[in-house]
């Protein structure tokens, strides 16, 4: 089976602070992706990489970075956060068409 | 500018009766479309797909359909059980990492 892991299921932080979310998938996946699922918007793209150290912006890239290091990991960094980054974070991995999304990080910015 | 639509957000059905599901896009490149369902406090899992070379894909009581004249899709779940109570997801792809997701569809099987 396939499995995706995030580093936190819920995490709290303060405006301003600088947050990891950390995402380990082990199918070997050549492509990573970051999500963020807000009610009534679907999931929109943050950024995805297609190989280690390679990554490209997705649909709303603002406010944040990536790094991928090693093809089993993928970090979304929010370089200081804010309150409207409050929201739920979905990592995902593919091999070809079909992703398989991690549980989520439920992230409330104060 | 909304590629991919899903224009019911909730939907109630009886257990038992057929559960359909539509989504609409307007990307006329788009090839490849992916069903999702989810959970609350739970990721996303696939469901089901379709090629935009078929017309039709089944798997079980999940039936997908493709009217690419329209540009239109809809997933059929027959019969309903309440187990299927989750929001529904479609998703585009048009042969590059990125897929496009529609807003969801919170489906609500009554027992």
């Amino acid at each position: 089976d396939v499995k995706v892991t995030q580093s936190s299921r819920y995490l709290v932080k303060r405006t301003g602070e600088k947050v990891f979310l950390e995402c380990v998938q082990d199918m070997d996946h050549e492509n990573m992706f970051w999500y963020r699922q807000d009610p009534g918007l679907g999931l929109r793209l943050i950024y995805f990489s297609y190989d280690v150290k390679m990554k490209e912006k997705g649909d709303i890239p603002e406010g944040y970075s990536v790094s991928r290091e090693k093809k089993e990991r993928f970090s979304l960094i929010l370089e200081s956060a804010s309150t409207n980054q409050t929201s739920m974070y979905l990592c995902a991995s593919s091999l070809q068409y079909e992703q398989f999304f991690g549980p989520g990080t439920r992230l409330t910015v104060l | 500018d909304q590629q991919v639509k899903q224009n019911s957000p909730s939907l109630s059905v009886q257990e038992g009766r057929i559960s359909i599901l539509n989504c609409d896009y307007t990307n006329s490149m788009f090839d490849y479309f992916l069903w999702y369902k989810k959970y609350p406090a739970e990721g996303p899992t696939f469901l089901i797909s379709i090629s935009s070379i078929k017309d039709k894909n089944e798997d079980g009581r999940f039936t997908v359909f493709l009217n690419k004249s329209a540009k239109h899709l809809s997933l059929h779940i027959v019969p309903s059980q309440p187990g299927d109570s989750a929001v529904y997801f479609c998703a585009a792809n048009s042969g590059t990492y990125k897929y496009i997701f529609g807003t969801g569809t919170r489906l609500k099987v009554l027992a």
